[in-house]
């Protein structure tokens, strides 16, 4: 079973900070998603990605596959930003998730 | 809107009670899922369903059923309820593009 970390559990920052959220994981994996989830709600999809960068907006995501790594930036951060972000990597038994980064952004 | 939509969104039971959650999809995806997310864990998948007839388990399906019966929908049943099955629920479907999740039901089991 793949073991995802993700890293910090939890972060709190300025609003217009620049913002980073890091993933790690142990087997080699097909694709790796970025969820979001704000307090009490849904999960919603931001990326899926295979190697590279991607980029939506405000956030890019990058994966670096021979590391087994990938990390979550938000530019210009805003308090709507705040909300747990969730990597989950997709290898031969489905998802496995992280525990989530729990992010606050203070204006 | 296009998406997962998953009924009720909250609801209490009694011990030993029964219930069934709905998930129903619009995109025509093939592949369905049911997770739970505890606080402190990731989200651990229940039961999972490649297509209209066929369900499968995951990580945690004791205490779960599940019934595939259209493409379309994706039934979580509890038969007798317990404590530890207090959770948040969450449905999704999947294609090659991504997953696509709902709202959630929050469960208590009193």
């Amino acid at each position: 079973k793949n073991e995802v970390e993700q890293s910090p559990q939890n972060l709190t920052a300025q609003e217009g900070e620049f913002i980073t959220i890091n993933c790690s994981y142990s087997v080699g994996i097909s694709a790796l998603h970025w969820l979001q989830q704000h307090p009490g709600g849904g999960i919603v999809s931001l990326f899926m990605l295979s190697s590279g960068k991607k980029k939506h907006g405000r956030l890019i995501a990058t994966i670096n596959i021979q590391e087994k790594h990938s990390s979550l930036h938000i530019t210009a951060s805003h308090p709507r930003d705040s909300a747990v972000y969730i990597c989950a990597v997709m290898g031969a038994d489905g998802l496995t998730f992280g525990k989530g980064t729990h992010l606050i952004i203070q204006p | 809107n296009a998406g997962v939509t998953q009924t009720p969104k909250f609801r209490v039971l009694k011990t030993g009670q029964s219930m069934t959650l709905l998930c129903a999809q619009d995109m025509n995806h093939e592949y369905m899922y049911w997770y739970r997310q505890d606080p402190g864990m990731g989200l651990r998948l229940i039961h999972y369903s490649v297509g209209e007839g066929t369900t499968a388990k995951g990580e945690v399906p004791d205490g779960y059923n599940v019934s595939r019966l259209k493409k379309q929908n994706f039934l979580l049943g509890l038969e007798s309820a317990a404590p530890s099955q207090t959770s948040v629920y969450f449905c999704a479907s999947s294609e090659m593009q991504g997953y696509t999740f709902g709202s959630g039901t929050r469960l208590t089991v009193v």
